[in-house]
């Protein structure tokens, strides 16, 4: 069985800051990767996704993600917090070659940004 | 890009009535489908699977004749709450799967928001 574990339900950040989310997955094998953002009240809206390659992935943005097969790992980031940024950020998974299957979802992490 | 649609964004209900809420592809065709439920502040947790002309594949512990799923078409799936209590209040979202393609990429639509009186 997959699961994602979100470390921090709760982030701040001061406008400007580097933004680090962190994501660990737990696979017998590495399966595909997403980071989703939700702001209030709306759907989901994929930032990116790591399915095979090269393990830094740009998204929409300015945010990137970079998978560690070693630290079961695929933590987000960004160089420079907008206001903008604030909102709920979900990491996930799928195992691979299930397409069928739906996502496993971490808790989230609320990413605040302070002025 | 792909777009998923969800109708109604709000309903509001009295206990005991049932609800029905749509899912569609508006760009493409989705074989299958999905459906999560999203209690405030948490995460996502998946319902089930609705696959086009064939019954839907529940998760473990919800149930099956309360959350009637119906994939007619391939752009069209629809999640019916049965006789709905306070309880099903919740946040509803499906997702399509684009298998066309190279990515095999699941699109999530808004979100349906239901409060039951």
């Amino acid at each position: 069985a997959q699961s994602v574990t979100q470390l921090g339900s709760h982030v701040s950040v001061s406008e400007g800051a580097l933004v680090l989310l962190r994501c660990n997955y737990s696979s017998s094998v590495p399966p595909y990767l997403f980071w989703y953002v939700q702001y209030p009240n709306q759907g989901l809206q994929l930032l990116l996704k790591y399915t095979t390659g090269a393990t830094l992935v740009k998204g929409i943005n300015g945010f990137e993600a970079e998978f560690k097969k070693s630290e079961t790992s695929f933590h987000l980031t960004k160089p420079s917090a907008h206001m903008s940024d604030a909102a709920e950020y979900f990491c996930a998974v799928r195992k691979r070659g299930g397409g069928a299957d739906g996502l496993t979802f971490g808790k989230g992490t609320h990413l605040i940004i302070q002025p | 890009g792909a777009v998923v649609s969800q109708h109604p964004s709000r309903v509001i209900c009295k206990s005991g009535t049932s609800v029905k809420i749509e899912c569609r592809s508006l760009d493409f065709q989705a074989t299958t489908m999905f459906w999560y439920r999203q209690f405030p502040k948490q995460s996502l947790m998946l319902m089930a699977t609705s696959n086009e002309g064939s019954k839907a594949t529940y998760e473990q512990g919800v149930e099956k004749d309360k959350f009637l799923i119906n994939h007619a078409s391939l752009t069209l799936s629809t999640l019916t709450v049965t006789s709905a209590h306070p309880e099903d209040s919740s946040f509803y979202i499906c997702s399509a799967r684009d298998s066309g393609g190279l990515t095999d990429t699941q699109y999530f639509g808004p979100g349906t928001r239901l409060t039951v009186l």
